[in-house]
């Protein structure tokens, strides 16, 4: 089984709907993070957690929300989608106690919203 | 604030040729850079993690080298085959972001049989 896994793997949704996505991971890591991925650009960062307790914004959180239910799951919200969130969505792990602090990723969500 | 450039965006060889790839940042101050490969539609496999302690990084034919105070990395594909298709990405910790991964915008490469 995948270390680091991502459900769904792809949607569809329209303007102004709510959507969760969600990733669980086996690998006891406790940094969690939330990527996208545009078309020809780079991974930016979305949200990202420490731990249970510690949940920050990256560089593009405005339209999103995260919760961290326990070690092993983070979510993802769109509160109201919006086309122009449509991307590829990552999540990825990493642990503090690893000193070569190498992120793990999960396969990735496509997200389509219309 | 870290910038991550990769150049070229595209590259097509023919099988066999040797290649580099590269990667420049803005901020010398990181604490590792990791070089990923991206298969169309699918996830990130990481190949090659270098430290900022490290000058480089080996596995099979890839080899990744760092100079941290000309702010470059390159990735080198030795003997390249179709199957080494994808697109590569480039990812630099910086030692202020907590963790946190800035990428460049890959570069896309394509091995003719």
């Amino acid at each position: 089984d995948a270390d680091v896994t991502q459900t769904p793997r792809n949607r569809i949704t329209k303007t102004g709907k709510r959507i969760m996505l969600e990733c669980s991971q086996t690998k006891g890591h406790d940094r969690m993070y939330w990527y996208r991925q545009d078309p020809g650009l780079g991974l930016r960062l979305i949200y990202y957690s420490f731990d249970v307790k510690d949940i920050n914004k990256g560089e593009i959180s405005d339209g999103y929300s995260v919760s961290r239910q326990a070690q092993a799951k983070f979510s993802l919200s769109l509160e109201s989608a919006i086309p122009n969130q449509t991307a590829l969505y990552f999540c990825a792990t990493s642990s503090e106690r690893e000193t070569r602090h190498e992120q793990y990723f999960g396969p990735g969500t496509r997200l389509t919203v219309t | 604030k870290q910038e991550v450039t990769q150049i070229p965006a595209a590259l097509s060889v023919p099988e066999g040729e040797n290649l580099v790839l590269n990667c420049s940042f803005t901020d010398s101050a990181i604490y590792n850079l990791q070089w990923f490969r991206q298969d169309p539609g699918k996830g990130l496999t990481s190949l090659l993690l270098i430290q900022s302690s490290q000058r480089e990084q080996t596995s099979g034919r890839l080899n990744a080298s760092l100079d941290k105070s000309s702010g470059r990395s390159t990735l080198y594909i030795a003997a390249s085959q179709p199957g080494d298709s994808a697109t590569y990405l480039c990812a630099v910790m910086t030692e202020t972001s907590g963790s946190r991964l800035t990428f460049g915008e890959g570069t896309q490469l394509t091995v003719n049989p």
